[in-house]
């Protein structure tokens, strides 16, 4: 089973420049999210979604955008990248249940990404 | 505002010993908490979640606490193994009803278990 797969790994980016984190699940889970990962200040909630077509902001939303076009997919863009965005993008999925606090939320391996 | 503590600091312990590791939240009444673990270069993977009406939870050598009262969950790795040498961090649900509906997470406790 893939799981989360997240594309690419590693990207190095130029300010200004635009790109889109990939990621996609083949659970058929209806939740999905974006964290990025910062030395000294953990994981931090950029986008969720509940399900296709659903979307909304975590903790830090400023200067990406999100779409959920299917169940499977949940693309992360930059539009303009800015040196303060060079982080390690991880997206996670988990089913609904009751309440996705109560769901195990399943990783992908992180895309690692640098604004110079 | 809230906030969740992990010790941030590496924590050693003798193979063999049982490492024990403490999470702290303040302005939370979480109704679950969930334990993640995660290697270098790699995503956290779940290990354990935990409910508000219980005290304890156990999966072979781990083992979760979680007090409400005190607004605190332990993690125990017993019988500890270089192999469980890992970053660990503790996760529960944020309502903050400004839209951030996700899982919170603390920094972490880098965990180190020497042969």
């Amino acid at each position: 089973n893939a799981g989360v797969t997240q594309t690419p790994k590693f990207q190095v980016l130029k300010t200004g420049q635009s790109m889109t984190l990939q990621c996609a699940q083949d659970m058929n889970h209806e939740y999905m999210s974006w964290y990025r990962q910062d030395p000294g200040m953990g994981l931090r909630l950029i986008h969720y979604s509940v399900g296709a077509g659903i979307t909304d902001q975590g903790e830090v939303p400023n200067g990406y955008n999100v779409s959920r076009s299917t169940t499977e997919d949940f693309p992360l863009r930059l539009l303009s990248a800015a040196p303060s965005q060079t982080s390690v993008y991880f997206c996670a999925s988990s089913a609904t249940g009751t309440g996705y606090s109560n769901q195990p939320q399943h990783f992908g391996d992180g895309t690692r990404l640098s604004i110079l | 505002s809230q906030k969740i503590e992990q010790n941030s600091e590496a924590l050693n312990i003798q193979e063999g010993k049982t490492a024990t590791l403490t999470c702290n939240y303040t302005n939370y009444s979480p109704a679950y908490l969930q334990w993640y673990r995660q290697d270098p270069g790699r995503g956290p993977v779940f290990l354990l979640l935990i409910r508000e009406n219980e005290k304890e939870k156990r999966k072979e050598r781990l083992k979760v606490t979680f007090d409400t009262t005190l607004k605190q969950s332990l993690f125990h790795i017993t019988a500890s193994q270089p192999a469980d040498s890992a970053t660990y961090l503790c996760a529960l649900r944020l309502y903050s009803g400004g839209g951030a509906d996700g899982l919170t997470f603390g920094k972490g406790t880098h965990l180190i278990i020497q042969p």
